[in-house]
């Protein structure tokens, strides 16, 4: 089967970096997003890896070991309104995503 | 409009009813997604749309069904609702292509009794 694997709940400091880790087994691979979302709001994208390594886009980097199938989501410089779910979604063989079940990040003062 | 929309925002339903979740997109995006999103669970896709006129079944299709008339419009029906279904329905939309991502509608939030 395809899964994607994610911590449910995570706890950070206003300020502080926070990472935050996904792992997946799919039928093939054609990138790996990182969308976040907001209670009661719909994703929105953040960042997109194909290749091994890591992508940085201010505060947010993301990375990628396509052969760990391991990816990371790096949060810098910690805000209050980061506090969001973080959903970790990979594209298989057939164009689809898979979607991990995402991790509530909440950002303590 | 700017974006995707959907309708209704929420809906509350009797079991055993038939119901069309309205999805319009402006950005003239040629692949268009429903998903529904269930607590503990990852978005799942109940059927996708890559150009219009054409349809295809995701991950969970069953009691779901879709048309593709045109470029804008993306309707989901459920022809006869059960309780299971109650969830939050997103739909989405891209520019095909691997790296290109999709955009979500607010979602509508469906209650079946």
């Amino acid at each position: 089967g395809q899964n994607i694997d994610q911590p449910t709940e995570m706890t950070a400091t206003e300020g502080a970096i926070v990472q935050i880790n996904c792992t997946y087994q799919t039928s093939g691979f054609n990138g790996l997003f990182w969308y976040q979302q907001h209670a009661g709001e719909a994703p929105t994208f953040l960042s997109y890896n194909v290749l091994d390594g890591l992508e940085e886009k201010g505060r947010f980097s993301s990375f990628l070991s396509r052969s760990k199938g391991y990816s990371y989501l790096l949060l810098k410089e910690l805000q209050m309104k980061d506090s969001a779910s973080y959903l970790c979604a990979v594209k298989n063989s057939n164009y689809q995503l898979i979607w991990g079940a995402g991790t509530k990040l909440i950002i303590k003062p | 409009i700017a974006g995707i929309t959907q309708a209704p925002t929420s809906q509350i339903l009797a079991a055993g009813r038939r119901m069309t979740l309205r999805c319009t997109q402006d950005m003239r995006h040629n692949a268009m997604y429903w998903y529904r999103q269930d607590l503990g669970l990852g978005l799942r896709l109940i059927h996708y749309s890559n150009t219009a006129g054409t349809t295809g079944k995701g991950e969970v299709p069953d009691g779901y069904s879709v048309s593709r008339a045109n470029t804008d419009d993306f309707p989901l029906t459920l022809a006869s609702a059960v309780p299971s279904q109650t969830s939050v329905y997103f739909c989405a939309s891209s520019v095909a292509g691997e790296s290109n991502e999709q955009f979500f509608g607010p979602g509508t939030r469906l209650t079946v009794l």
